[in-house]
This record gives structure tokens, C-alpha cells and sequence, in this order.
């Protein structure tokens, strides 16, 4: 089992450009979370997902970002027209099917996207 | 403002000694989780307590959870070099949603 996969690990983009983060999650896994971290900072929540369904969003920027789990294949975190205050590590988290209730989070080693 | 919030920010502690480091939050919780991240990876799973619960251990970790001050410990005794990470408390809190809330973290070095 390889755990939760995240690509790439390190992104470069210029200002402007589009950012896409995937992650897959842990076999058997069917919630996926998106954290975001700044450089001396805590994680914080973006997004949750389950297969094909956005659960909660709250904490995603209401411009520019966007997420989605499809049936099939890895779940993508885009970012359009990134700016400079992009750049941090973000997180993709897994868990079973009764979420953190009972369990607690697989993390993956997180993409880290620079923005210039 | 953030459910958790870890103290100190940041412990530096000679290798052998004991390290606390405590979280605070605000509302009623259905558990709360540490996890450690060291240098530039992921953050791993320590240890889960229930509101339940009052303490719990788990290898060299110490975790106990007081609901009434609404405020869990992690003691690490007898602390290694490999020990140096960021630890981070995170809360699975009521009216959150089905997701884990984390603290700001403490710093955690550990010199030979």
C-alpha cells in the first residue's frame, strides 16, 4: 500500500499561470481533504471531497480555486491565474469512511508551489 | 480564529529530557488527534483521544485530555535527537463539520 501519492512534489509557476495539484488517496480511502500550509504556519483546511460530491468547500478562496474527485482517477486541486501569495506546501489527507470521528488522517508529502 | 492552539511555540530540550507540549481550544469536540511533521514532509498520526477519554499512551507518548478546560497534553519522555519535528494538535470538533481542525503547532527541537 503506497500510501497517499501527491504530484508533483515541487511546482514552479509564473504569475498568471495555472497550478495542478493531484493527489491519490490511500486504498480503500474515500474522503480526501486538502490542507494548505504557509512557512511557519499550521495547516489550514481547504476543502473535503468525496468521490464525485464537494462536501465542504468552506475553506477554499472563492475565486480562482477549485477541486474535484471523480470517479475515476486522482483528485485535482487547481489553481488559476496563481499570484505570489500562493506559494505554500499543500496537503492532501485521506481517510476511511468515517472520517476523522474515528480515525485519523494518512498524509501525503504535500506539493510545494512557488510562484515567480 | 483557529479551534486549536498549541504552547509553547517552539521547545528546545537536551536529549533524555522530558517534552510537553499542551493545546487549547474552544468548542465541544468529538476527539482530539497529534500528529508530527518533521522538516519538509508530511504530517503523521499519533495519537487519537476521545472526549471520552481522559489520558492515553502510546509507545514514549502521553496524551491526556481535560474537557472541562478544554485542553489535551503530549508528553514525550525520554526524548530523542529523531524527535525534533513540529507537532501539531488537531480537533474533530462539533459544528465543524467532518473534518480535522489544527493548531499553529510547536516547534520541538531535541539536542544531542
Amino acid at each position: 500500500n503506497a500510501g497517499v501519492m501527491q504530484n508533483p512534489r515541487h511546482l514552479v509557476r509564473r504569475r498568471g499561470q495555472e497550478a495542478r495539484l493531484r493527489c491519490s488517496p490511500m486504498k480503500g480511502h474515500s474522503h480526501v481533504y486538502w490542507y494548505r500550509q504557509l512557512p511557519e504556519e499550521g495547516l489550514k483546511f481547504m476543502v473535503y471531497l468525496q468521490k464525485e460530491n464537494i462536501i465542504d468547500e468552506s475553506g477554499m478562496p472563492k475565486e480562482r480555486f477549485s477541486a474535484e474527485f471523480p470517479k475515476e482517477g486522482p483528485s485535482i486541486l487547481r489553481i488559476q491565474q496563481v499570484v505570489r501569495g500562493d506559494s505554500a506546501a499543500y496537503f492532501c489527507a485521506s481517510s476511511p469512511r468515517e472520517g476523522p470521528r474515528n480515525y485519523g488522517y494518512t498524509f501525503g508529502s504535500g506539493t510545494r508551489l512557488t510562484v515567480v | 480564529s483557529q479551534q486549536g492552539e498549541e504552547d509553547p511555540q517552539a521547545l528546545s530540550i537536551q536529549e533524555g529530557e522530558n517534552a510537553t507540549m499542551n493545546c487549547s481550544y474552544k468548542t465541544s469536540i468529538n476527539n482530539l488527534q497529534w500528529y508530527r511533521q518533521n522538516s519538509g514532509r508530511g504530517l503523521v498520526h499519533l495519537i487519537l483521544i476521545r472526549s471520552n477519554e481522559r489520558e492515553k499512551h502510546s509507545g514514549r507518548l502521553r496524551v491526556t485530555l481535560d474537557t472541562s478546560k478544554k485542553s489535551s497534553s503530549l508528553l514525550i519522555t525520554a526524548s530523542r535527537a529523531a524527535d525534533t519535528a513540529s507537532y501539531f494538535c488537531a480537533t474533530d470538533a462539533y459544528g465543524y463539520g467532518n473534518k480535522l481542525v489544527f493548531g499553529a503547532g510547536t516547534i520541538l527541537r531535541v539536542k544531542s
